[in-house]
């Protein structure tokens, strides 16, 4: 079965950056069928996809977050990991990783999420 | 970016009732619409992808239909399970949008 846990500090000061892992267990991260992906969502509010990767690195971006957001993979450890620059308050969330199912049309993209991580919290305050 | 619009915000049903939640794309989508469920404290789980396909596990009870720009999530009899938060979503647009999310409640 597979697995995802989302691992990392849960208080971020103002202006610096947030670091988040994703440890993926039950499956390997470097499956040619899957990108690997992040999701957030504010206290009491709703869901923001921050962006996905694939096992070879392609990635993409939510166009409102690219200036600050990289994601990573690191096939060796089986994770992939958010860093998200610059952080402010609007920036605290609780942060979900997950799996989705490549969708192929003229270019690779990423399908909709079908397995997730239990999420972690993360508070930007000084 | 693609608006994504849900309709109600909230609705109150009983165990037993037929249910339906209304998704709306600010442009066309094609079918490449999902639908979560979420509850309070846990991740979202996947019900339907491709705006009709079930997920694999997921009740039958849940149905997804429409196409383009407006989508529905039926559920057929209310379960006391069923009492959580759903969020659509679409796929077709890179800088993928969330709906605002339904939460139905126990009337």
């Amino acid at each position: 079965q597979l697995q995802l846990q989302e691992s990392g500090p849960g208080l971020v000061k103002p202006s610096e950056t947030l670091s988040l892992t994703c440890t993926v267990s039950g499956g390997s991260i470097s499956s040619s069928s899957y990108y690997w992906g992040w999701i957030r969502q504010p206290p009491g509010k709703g869901l923001e996809w921050i962006g996905s990767i694939y096992y070879s690195g392609s990635t993409y971006y939510n166009p409102s977050l690219k200036s600050r957001v990289t994601i990573s993979v690191d096939t060796s450890k089986n994770q992939f990991s958010l860093k998200l620059s610059s952080v402010t308050a609007a920036d605290t969330a609780v942060y979900y990783c997950a799996r989705s199912e490549e969708r192929i049309t003229m270019i690779v993209v990423p399908g909709p999420f079908d397995y997730w991580g239990q999420g972690t919290l993360v508070t930007v305050s000084s | 970016d693609i608006q994504m619009t849900q309709s109600p915000s909230t609705l109150s049903a009983s165990v037993g009732d037929r249910v339906t939640i209304t998704c709306r794309a600010s442009q066309s989508i094609s079918s490449w619409l999902a639908w979560y469920q979420q509850k309070p404290g846990k991740a979202p789980k996947l019900l339907i992808y491709k705006a009709s396909s079930l997920e694999s596990g997921v009740p039958s009870r849940f149905s997804g239909s429409g196409s383009g720009t407006e989508f529905t999530l039926t559920i057929s009899s209310l379960q006391p399970d069923d009492f959580a938060t759903y969020y659509c979503q679409q796929y077709n647009f890179i800088g993928y949008t969330f709906g605002q999310g339904t939460k139905l409640e126990i009337k």
